[in-house]
């Protein structure tokens, strides 16, 4: 099936550690996105990528980095600089890079809970 | 710069009552995209709809319809006929249709269908 998938879906780590959580998709769509989630709150972009080898920063990068290597793949590390990194975190696609339309929004994966012990 | 306001923190709805979500935006973009999307209790973020700025019409899916009021900068959810499974939190999102499609959301409402 066609799909996003995210990995692992729970995961805990120390402080001070850096943690790299999976994204990957067989849709082909060319961009792709990292959202974070806090409780009762809608979510903040971290970083984008409309393209392999190319990434943007969204509104909250700091303590954050992606890659770009493969287009079905977006992996995103938390570095020891993220000063509150427990959070719900989202992952998505979306087909074309150009004008929105209805038919081209972006999807989701099922996200990976993350826990700083 | 964008903004999405989400003014209702729950709701509780009669199972097979009509139901309305707020949304009201803010921004400076001539032409944007509004969206909708569903957040179960497992997480998962399911789009609903979508309302372009210049869209003449309504977007309706199913039991889902968008009631957009551009004058007033609201794009509210409207749900017919609720059912048990609509019980989850609701977003709502705009971004610029040209670009990235980077997505600002709202703070949520949480919809209880009650039996």
């Amino acid at each position: 099936d066609g799909g996003i998938t995210q990995s692992p879906k729970y995961l805990f780590r120390k402080e001070g550690q850096n943690v790299t959580l999976s994204c990957e998709q067989n849709l082909n769509h060319d961009a792709m996105y990292w959202y974070r989630q806090d409780p009762g709150q809608g979510l903040r972009l971290i970083y984008y990528s409309q393209i392999v080898n190319d990434f943007q920063k969204g509104d909250i990068a700091e303590g954050y980095s992606v890659s770009r290597e493969k287009k079905e793949s977006f992996p995103l590390t938390v570095t020891s600089a993220q000063k509150n990194p427990t959070a719900f975190y989202l992952c998505a696609s979306r087909g074309g890079t150009g004008a929105l339309t209805s038919t081209d929004t972006q999807y989701f994966g099922p996200g990976t809970r993350l826990t700083v012990l | 710069a964008q903004k999405i306001t989400q003014t209702q923190p729950g709701m509780f709805v009669q199972e097979k009552e009509a139901v309305t979500l707020d949304c009201t935006y803010d921004t400076s973009d001539p032409s944007y995209g509004l969206f909708w999307y569903k957040q179960p209790s497992s997480g998962e973020m399911i789009f609903l709809i979508y309302q372009g700025s210049y869209d003449q019409q309504n977007a309706t899916e199913g039991r889902y319809s968008l009631n957009f009021q551009k004058a007033r900068k609201s794009a509210n959810l409207v749900i017919s006929a609720s059912q048990l499974g609509d019980s989850a939190m609701y977003f709502c999102a705009m971004g610029s249709i040209q670009g990235a499609q980077k997505l600002v959301f709202g703070q949520g409402t949480r919809l209880t269908i009650n039996p």
